[in-house]
């Protein structure tokens, strides 16, 4: 069984482009996390989807930053005219049902880099 | 408001030693505590987590952590290190008051040199 991808492992990109970063979570799991661990910090919590439920984006830190989750699945965030402050590593994370016993099983990570 | 606090930026041990990282905590409800490792150049791994129960808790590699709620405290912990268990430690929690929300702590490198 496949774990948690994410794509693309690196992404470098100039200061007013928009990105969008992809996260493939473990097939089944139906909970979804996205995270921004910047240097030196511990991890930031974006976003969070969870079935057919409303997503929580109470972490995103602008509007900027927006996050869908297609079929339940797939998920993309998507950061338009980045600044240089994005560059960090997004982390995508997933769980059986989201529940607060659940283990989150981390993807490697995209790491951002705004020029 | 949850929050994670690891004093330690940074934990240097010797090969064969016990190694201890630091975390302390602050929830509204029970805490659900749990601990990941990040190797370099991999994605963030489970170590162990505590739920209820037995205030030790075994984990992978060895490791095992003490929840102490007088303390509000979770340290990782292992009896003799290794050279491979150098890496960024996460400390987390979450409460029982229904959130789904997990935070986490800032993270401590662990260098154990031979």
């Amino acid at each position: 069984g496949a774990g948690v991808s994410q794509s693309p492992s690196n992404k470098v990109t100039e200061k007013g482009k928009d990105v969008e970063l992809r996260c493939d979570p473990i097939s089944g799991h139906t909970a979804l996390y996205w995270y921004r661990q910047s240097l030196g910090q511990g991890l930031e919590f974006l976003i969070y989807f969870q079935g057919n439920s409303a997503p929580d984006k109470s972490g995103l830190p602008s509007d900027r930053f927006s996050a869908e989750r297609t079929g339940g699945s797939v998920s993309t965030l998507t950061i338009q005219r980045t600044q240089q402050e994005d560059s960090a590593v997004y982390l995508c994370a997933s769980t059986i049902r989201g529940g607060a016993l659940d283990t989150q099983y981390f993807g490697p990570g995209t790491r951002l880099t705004v020029l | 408001a949850q929050s994670v606090a690891q004093p330690e930026d940074q934990v240097n041990v010797a090969e064969g030693n016990p190694l201890t990282v630091k975390c302390t905590y602050s929830v509204s409800g029970n805490p659900y505590l749990f601990w990941y490792v990040q190797y370099p150049n991999r994605g963030l791994q489970f170590l162990l987590k505590y739920i209820t129960g037995d205030n030790l808790v075994k984990g992978s590699y060895g490791f095992e952590a003490e929840f102490n709620k007088s303390q509000t405290s979770f340290h990782l912990k292992k009896p003799s290190a290794l050279v491979s268990d150098s890496a960024l430690y996460f400390c987390a929690v979450r409460d029982d008051t229904g959130g789904f929300k997990t935070i986490f702590g800032a993270g401590t490198r662990l260098f154990v040199k031979a």
